[in-house]
C-alpha cells in the first residue's frame, strides 16, 4: 500500500468548511484513496472513497489531484460532531483479501 | 440491520485467564477482521477472514486465537494474555474480500485491560 501523509493536527470553527489534506505521492494506479474517522472510544467509520475522479456524498467531498498525488477531504460545515481522528489510506482493491492500514491520521478538532 | 455488534464492551481478565470476544453482522458480508488499538495509535490489523477461512495473520502471538463458526460471526479467544495486551479490540466486516463496495463496516470494540 502506498503510504500517506497527513498533518498531525488541524483546528476549524464550527459552521466553516473543514480541509484535510492527505499526500499519497507514491501511489498505484490500482490504489483507491479511502478516509475514515474515528470519533473518541468509537470503532472507525467509513466516511468516503475514490479512484481519481472527485466523490461527494451525504458527509463530505472527496478531491484528487490530477496525478493522484495528494487529496483533500471536505467536510462543507464542521459541527461538534466532526472533532475526530481522521484518516487517510491508499490500497489496492481486487483479486485476493484486501486490508486497510492505517497511518496516524490527523486529529481535527472542532471549535465553537 | 447494518450493524457490527461487539460483546462485551468492556472486559478486565487476569493474566491466568481465558476469555472470548464476539463480533456479529448479519449484512450478509463476507470478510470479517480483527483490529487491536492501543491507546493514542491507529488501529492495527490482527486477523482477517475471508469467506470464512482465515487468509491473513499479522504475526500474532498464539495467545490470541480467532475461530469463525460461521459467516455472521467472529470470535477472539483470549488465553495467558500480558498486561500490554491491554487494548481496545475491534471488529470489522466488509461486504467482499477484494474491497469493492463501500469499506469496512466497524464495531465499537472491546475495551479489554490485563490484570
Amino acid at each position: 500500500d502506498a503510504k500517506t501523509t497527513q498533518p498531525t493536527s488541524m483546528d476549524c470553527a464550527e459552521g466553516r468548511a473543514a480541509n484535510l489534506p492527505c499526500n499519497h505521492s507514491t501511489i498505484s494506479g490500482n490504489e483507491y484513496v479511502y478516509w475514515y474517522r474515528q470519533i473518541h472510544s468509537q470503532g472507525p467509520q467509513y466516511i468516503i472513497h475514490g479512484l481519481k475522479n472527485n466523490e461527494t456524498n451525504e458527509m463530505a467531498s472527496l478531491i484528487i489531484t490530477e496525478d493522484r498525488k495528494s487529496s483533500t477531504l471536505i467536510l462543507p460545515h464542521a459541527t461538534l460532531r466532526d472533532t475526530a481522528v481522521y484518516y487517510c489510506i491508499a490500497t489496492p482493491l481486487g483479486a485476493g483479501s484486501y486490508q486497510l492500514t492505517f497511518g496516524k491520521g490527523t486529529k481535527l478538532s472542532v471549535i465553537p | 440491520d447494518t450493524e457490527v455488534t461487539q460483546t462485551p464492551k468492556h472486559l478486565v481478565m487476569g493474566m491466568t485467564n481465558k476469555k472470548s470476544l464476539k463480533c456479529e453482522q448479519h449484512m450478509g458480508h463476507r470478510a470479517m477482521y480483527w483490529y487491536k488499538q492501543k491507546a493514542k495509535k491507529p488501529p492495527e490489523l490482527m486477523f482477517v477472514y475471508s469467506y470464512e477461512k482465515l487468509s491473513i495473520n499479522e504475526s500474532v502471538p498464539s495467545r490470541f486465537s480467532p475461530e469463525c463458526p460461521n459467516s455472521s460471526l467472529l470470535n477472539l479467544h483470549l488465553h495467558a494474555l500480558q498486561p500490554e495486551d491491554s487494548a481496545l479490540y475491534l471488529c470489522a466486516s466488509s461486504q467482499d474480500p477484494s474491497g469493492f463496495g463501500y469499506g469496512y463496516t466497524f464495531g465499537s470494540g472491546t475495551r479489554l485491560t490485563v490484570v
